[in-house]
């Protein structure tokens, strides 16, 4: 059971707008910053975006990252098929002294 | 060009002992915050350990009191030592640094696969 809550699956036509929610609380993303990453299959994650909304150089700007109160989003504009992976959430957590992860999202690309 | 390169997995049986290196290049260990996290097969990340710029150090509880998280100054690498091995602990063991004052990962190691069996 992972401390930041994520929907399991999420899917879109090439061109759509998806978007993928992450819920956590006052200890976690209530009070600190949310990074998202991409990992393909066989690949360690990729930064994505990080401190809520900033997009790391080399990152598309098709991605976007937002963030209220305990809860953020990612959203994919422009969908290919290349964006087909699996999506986490991330913050700091000030109760555990440790990083908080979302179960993850499996993206499909229809 | 920051890099940071794990040692080699492998085998280990039920109760037994391994260490994961991570080399660092690009950056200073010492003065940033890192950690290990995992991923069971098919599953999600999980956060393991992290060790403070200062050398404080903090641990999964799923973890605790069998994994320790060091540092080697000049060496510039990070070590994980897991002893009582489950099978549980069965997951690609990622190095990474946490980015500084916000402390969520912001680059990886490319992972190495630890097997817990007899």
């Amino acid at each position: 059971q992972s401390v930041l809550t994520q929907p399991p699956s999420a899917s879109g036509t090439p061109g759509q707008r998806v978007t993928i929610s992450c819920s956590g609380g006052s200890s976690n993303i209530g009070s600190n910053f949310v990074y998202w990453y991409q990992q393909l299959p066989g690949t360690a994650p990729k930064l994505l975006i990080y401190r809520n909304n900033q997009r790391p150089s080399g990152v598309p700007d098709r991605f976007s990252g937002s963030k209220s109160g305990t809860s953020a989003s990612l959203a994919i504009s422009g969908l290919r098929s290349e964006d087909e992976a699996d999506y986490f959430c991330a913050s700091w957590d000030d109760s555990l002294s440790g990083v908080v992860f979302g179960g993850g999202t499996k993206l499909t690309v229809l | 060009e920051v890099q940071l390169v794990e040692s080699a997995g492998g085998l280990v049986q039920p109760g037994g002992s391994l260490r994961l290196s991570c080399a660092v290049s690009g950056f200073t260990v010492s003065n940033n915050y890192m950690s290990w996290v995992r991923q069971a097969p098919g599953k999600g990340l999980e956060w393991v350990s992290v060790i403070y710029s200062g050398g404080n150090t903090y641990y999964a509880d799923s973890v605790k009191g069998r994994f320790t998280i060091s540092r080697h100054n000049s060496k510039n690498t990070l070590y994980l030592q897991m002893n009582s091995l489950r099978t549980e602990d069965t997951a690609v063991y990622y190095c990474a640094r946490l980015h500084y004052g916000d402390y969520a990962p912001d680059h990886w190691g490319q992972g190495t696969l630890v097997t817990v069996s007899s």
